[in-house]
């Protein structure tokens, strides 16, 4: 069964900087693209990053609105994936989903979500 | 970048009936369309991959189809657990996009 359980959310001050952790298990985590996607209060889904699998040289994407700010990486021999957010505004307030990609649906499972506000 | 516009962005339906729900997307995205469902408090799941292929365990009531621009997903047989936020995603052009969502709601 795949599992993927977010980590490291929580209130911070704007232009602060906060980690997320992602721990995969229940798939070949070396085979498969990662993706963050947040869902600000009462909001729909935005993509905010994606890594690919070592096969595809480990490309990252990020949404524009974050760009600079976040850094995704992946470490394979843990199966886990990280999102470093830096700088971080009111607007990126939202619950932050891991998910993992599958051979026919690039966000295919999704984690629990982890709760990150920005506040003064 | 592609906009997916669904609609209605709300409905309301009764047990037992059929719902159509719409994704239309600013440009041809082919068959790289997915559907998810996202009941409350829950995260997304995954429904209807590829424009028209059931993900594991997904009952057969819920039906997608479309290609390019225009995507739809049929829910038969309404049951009190549809009930949900609903949601396209395009990946047939980079960055991904998302719909706006389509909420579920009891008459």
């Amino acid at each position: 069964e795949v599992q993927l359980v977010e980590s490291g959310g929580g209130l911070v001050q704007p232009k602060g900087s906060l980690k997320l952790s992602c721990a995969a298990s229940g798939f070949d985590f070396n085979s498969y693209g990662m993706s963050w996607v947040r869902q600000a209060p009462g909001k729909g889904l935005d993509l905010v990053a994606d890594i690919s699998s070592k096969s595809y040289n480990y490309a990252t994407y990020y949404a524009d609105s974050v760009k600079d700010r976040f850094t995704i990486s992946r470490d394979d021999s843990q199966s886990m994936v990280y999102l470093q957010m830096d700088n971080l505004k009111t607007e990126d307030t939202a619950l932050y989903y891991c998910t993992v990609a599958t051979t026919v649906a690039p966000v295919a499972y999704w984690g629990q979500g982890t709760l990150v506000t920005v506040s003064s | 970048e592609t906009v997916m516009t669904q609609s209605p962005t709300s409905m309301s339906t009764s047990i037992g009936e059929r719902v159509t729900l719409n994704c239309k997307a600013s440009q041809s995205v082919g068959i790289n369309v997915d559907w998810y469902q996202q009941t409350p408090g829950q995260s997304p799941k995954l429904l209807i991959y590829g424009a028209s292929n059931r993900h594991t365990g997904v009952p057969d009531r819920f039906t997608g189809s479309g290609f390019g621009r225009d995507f739809t997903l049929t829910i038969s047989n309404v049951e009190a657990e549809d009930l949900a936020v609903y949601y396209c995603l395009q990946y047939g052009s980079i960055p991904w996009t998302f719909g706006g969502g389509t909420k579920l709601e009891l008459k």
